[in-house]
């Protein structure tokens, strides 16, 4: 099983829009867990993050429920500006010396 | 504040050829990454640092690819001899402790093997 997993989409929504992405995960001693976004030909950068149950940040949500090991990242009132690829990204361990594992992304495009 | 800098932006090279990469991460910044990204898919990690030691290079192909951090600074990534499934972007990430803080990453380099 890999230690990421995303549905890679492409979702396509209408501006205005409520859209939701998952990303399930394997390593149990995960504690923190990162949401980045990357435009396309971009570098990642950070969205959120998630350290407890979940984090809201204006338009966006993060959820994040430990015992079925699963992220989920909600955008609401979808702009055009929000196309681009979200990468769940995951820990490997709770100390600061371990790995981050991205997820391969989930591609969005927002239309007019 | 100055953000992660990489050169070159793009590389194009022949298989069985060497090509270097360069990586200047925020001042101050303790730890720094290098990692491939594939077309379609999430950045994986190479070779991670932390001052100028190696924390993690589990994943790195240590018959072709080897990477430095002299001086707890800048880094290069080596890649010799190139293959064609080395083609990739490969970004450079600097964050000021470990995995916990904010991971800042450069604009990357696209190489192309042909």
């Amino acid at each position: 099983r890999k230690e990421v997993e995303q549905d890679p989409g492409p979702f396509n929504v209408p501006e205005g829009a409520t859209v939701a992405f998952n990303c399930t995960y394997s390593n149990s001693a995960s504690q923190s867990f990162f949401w980045y976004r990357q435009d396309c030909r971009k570098e990642p950068k950070l969205l959120m993050s998630v350290y407890s149950s979940g984090n809201e940040d204006g338009r966006f949500t993060a959820q994040l429920n430990r015992a079925s090991q699963y992220i989920s990242l909600l955008i609401r009132d979808s702009k055009l500006s929000d196309s681009a690829t979200y990468l769940c990204v995951v820990p490997d361990r709770g100390s600061t010396l371990g790995r981050l594992y991205f997820g391969r992304g989930t591609q969005l495009t927002v239309w007019p | 504040e100055a953000g992660v800098a990489q050169s070159p932006r793009y590389k194009i090279i022949e298989k069985r050829q060497s090509v270097a990469f360069w990586c200047n991460p925020i001042s101050g910044h303790a730890t720094l990454y290098w990692y491939q990204q594939i077309l379609g898919q999430g950045p994986k990690l190479l070779i991670q640092f932390q001052n100028n030691g190696v924390v993690d290079d589990s994943q790195l192909p240590k018959d072709r690819f080897s990477a430095e951090r002299l001086k707890g600074v800048d880094s290069t990534l080596k890649i010799q001899p190139a293959k064609l499934e080395d083609s990739a972007v490969y970004l450079c990430a600097s964050s000021l402790r470990g995995v916990g803080d904010t991971q800042y990453f450069g604009p990357g380099t696209r190489l192309t093997v042909l």
